[in-house]
């Protein structure tokens, strides 16, 4: 079963806007999530980690929610760019095995159009 | 500071030949490594993750094996491929579990064309 859920597939934005992603996870606790920008044939780069006991984090013009009740991330990106553009992948690292297990979600394309 | 080498960048190989990608990772002891797979436009499917020395363990079912001989050293490796076994091979690493910074860190990657 999918662990793990990003549910756009794209996201067409303009310049100066806030784009949303959104991610949603299955019933694993403590569960903590990671976000990561991949652009084309390159791998991931590491954004932004929110732990279950957390409700908010912020990076520069990143900011990532977490709702466990809802079992959902949401991560915006604000004052977006161009250079913004790129594949926004959900990460899910159950902390509740003895392994450190890492499930990705599909990815959100984002595209910050002028 | 930690990196990770990822080779080869590209590849091609005729089925039924047989494959081995290697990773390793300097500057960081007894890291998690990891190999995962995505199909174009897809996400990142999770096939191998170690923990230790010959610690392996498979998330699905393929035509896939993995080895970790050294402690930052990852093999991927199969005896007969097929084309379904195309994609974008990626290692990462991220620290052990019982560390608060658990982020992955992802090689070049190695795109695999079977023909």
């Amino acid at each position: 079963s999918q662990k793990i859920e990003q549910n756009s597939e794209a996201l067409n934005i303009q310049e100066g806007k806030t784009a949303t992603l959104t991610c949603n996870y299955t019933n694993y606790s403590p569960a903590y999530l990671q976000w990561y920008r991949q652009d084309p044939g390159r791998g991931p780069v590491f954004l932004l980690l929110i732990r279950e006991n957390e409700k908010e984090k912020r990076k520069e013009r990143l900011k990532v929610t977490f709702d466990t009740t809802l079992k959902q991330s949401l991560f915006h990106i604000t004052a977006s760019q161009p250079a913004d553009s790129a594949t926004y992948l959900c990460a899910l690292e159950d902390r509740g095995s003895t392994l450190g297990r890492l499930y990705f979600g599909r990815g959100t394309q984002l595209t910050v159009w002028p | 500071s930690q990196t990770i080498h990822q080779w080869p960048a590209t590849l091609v190989q005729p089925v039924g030949s047989p494959l081995s990608l290697e990773c390793t990772v300097e500057g960081t002891s007894n890291p998690n490594l990891y190999w995962y797979r995505q199909a174009a436009g897809r996400g990142l499917q999770l096939l191998f993750y170690s923990v230790g020395i010959g610690q392996i363990s498979s998330e699905v079912p393929q035509n896939l094996s993995a080895s970790r001989p050294q402690d930052r050293q990852f093999i991927l490796s199969s005896k007969k491929l097929l084309l379904s076994d195309s994609g974008f091979y990626l290692c990462a690493w991220s620290r052990n579990r019982g560390t608060q910074n658990t982020e992955a860190f992802f090689g070049q990657g190695t795109r695999l064309t079977v023909v």
